[in-house]
């Protein structure tokens, strides 16, 4: 039973356009949530997060939107950008973990911004 | 040399030897982790060490047998591996909860291929 979805594998934008990441959780008690970038052959990097007593988190180009009610948080990032173009994961921790670094990830979503 | 780094980058080892995975962060974090990313699946956490201690290790074949000797090196030792435990090994730190919130910081990881 996966916690932590990605529904779409992919998402392919145009350049300076708005790109939106979409992410759903079925665990109640995570509460910060995360979002990294990936290169192939690199590991994640961090993004940007957001803690489950906000409903958004801006950083630059990035912001991150969280519905608890509906268990479902996002990834803004605009203007878009070739060089955004990587894997996005969406992960979450808490859920009585004592690490910041104990992450359901989900399964991420290739994003393509063209030229 | 900051952050976290892994090593090496790439494996290839067969069935019957062994061979360790090392990771190193030099970012004073006290919680490190192990994390395996298989083809067409989201990152799984493998195990979890708090000052040196494991306080997680999520169901995984002993195999696999992880080493913490300081807060700073985290090792993977791998014996008698099966092909298909050939994956991206990522080590990963970030401070313990209850010390501010922080993301955890990614390795480059290790390509493990068995043969």
């Amino acid at each position: 039973d996966q916690q932590v979805k990605q529904n779409s594998p992919s998402l392919s934008v145009q350049e300076g356009r708005i790109s939106i990441l979409n992410c759903d959780y079925t665990n109640s008690m995570f509460d910060y949530f995360l979002w990294y970038k990936k290169y192939p052959a690199e590991g994640p990097t961090f993004l940007i997060s957001i803690s489950s007593i906000k409903d958004k988190n801006e950083d630059g180009r990035f912001t991150v939107f969280l519905n608890k009610s509906a268990k479902h948080l996002s990834l803004h990032i605009v203007p878009s950008q070739p060089g955004d173009s990587a894997v996005y994961f969406c992960a979450a921790s808490g859920a009585g973990g004592t690490s910041y670094g104990k992450l359901t990830f989900g399964q991420g979503t290739i994003l393509t911004v063209h030229p | 040399e900051t952050g976290v780094t892994q090593t090496p980058r790439h494996l290839v080892m067969g069935m019957t030897n062994k061979k360790s995975l090392k990771c190193e962060q030099h970012l004073g974090h006290n919680a490190m982790y192990w994390y395996k990313q298989s083809a067409k699946k989201p990152l799984e956490l493998m195990f979890v060490y708090n000052f040196k201690e494991q306080t997680e290790n999520n169901s995984v074949p002993s195999r696999f047998s992880p080493e913490c000797p300081n807060s700073s090196h985290l090792f993977l030792h791998l014996h008698t591996l099966q092909p298909e435990d050939s994956a991206l090994y990522l080590c990963a730190s970030s401070r313990a909860r209850g010390r501010g919130n922080t993301e955890a910081f990614f390795g480059q990881g290790t390509r493990l291929t068995v043969v």
